[in-house]
């Protein structure tokens, strides 16, 4: 069983484009997380949803929006897409508890060409 | 603020030598400190956690790491390298509101026969 889960794998579309990730976890946490890796494999938070409310924004353009249908889920929508959105996108989750491990999805490789 | 500096960008090691990945740490509340691993197109992956219970930490795949308070050090060792803990690994600390991971920058661990 897959505990974090994240579609699609690749994402190939043209500058302007608008796009959007999915993620799914079934481990009943009620924490969410999308995290953004660079080029340089640099790791930065993005986004963080506690039961479906937003927690913290971290600096991030208006462009991307996350949205929570469920505590289940955590999807990504990004506007509008630049050349500079290129990376590859995580999912996670945690029980709310401060301490507790982060399971990551296996990461969305976006390419904006 | 809490931040994390990994020292050493890559480190290459010889199959059954002593496996030494640094990590130095900033915090001005008692840090909960993570080390992740990635293996190439993956997501991440916990390797150990420390969290205020004991300084040595013991994790998958024989890893641990022991917190030093006085150095604000939490270095990641493995005995013996394995070819298969060639991969990116990432120390983290969380934020003091337990609502998001800080990284440092990766360290890659290459191992030769």
């Amino acid at each position: 069983d897959t505990a974090v889960s994240q579609t699609p794998k690749y994402l190939v579309t043209q500058m302007g484009n608008d796009k959007s990730i999915k993620c799914e976890q079934n481990l009943g946490h009620d924490t969410m997380y999308w995290y953004k890796q660079d080029s340089k494999k640099f790791l930065k938070i993005m986004f963080s949803y506690n039961n479906k409310e937003l927690i913290i924004n971290e600096t991030v353009p208006n462009r991307f929006s996350p949205k929570s249908p469920d505590k289940a889920h955590l999807n990504l929508h990004i506007n509008s897409l630049e050349l500079g959105d290129s990376a590859v996108y995580f999912c996670a989750s945690s029980a709310p508890a401060v301490g507790n491990e982060q399971f990551f999805g296996p990461g969305t490789r976006l390419t904006v060409l | 603020a809490q931040s994390v500096t990994q020292l050493g960008s890559h480190v290459s090691v010889s199959e059954g030598a002593l496996v030494l990945l640094r990590c130095n740490y900033s915090s001005s509340v008692p840090p909960y400190l993570f080390w992740y691993v990635q293996y190439p197109n993956q997501g991440l992956q916990l390797l150990l956690k420390y969290t205020s219970a004991a300084t040595l930490v013991k994790g998958i795949n024989g890893f641990e790491a022991e917190f030093k308070k006085s150095e604000t050090s939490f270095h990641l060792t493995k005995p013996s390298a394995h070819m298969s803990d060639a991969a990116e690994y990432f120390c983290a600390v969380q934020n003091q509101a337990g609502t998001a991971l800080i990284f440092g920058k990766g360290t890659t661990l290459s191992v030769s026969s």
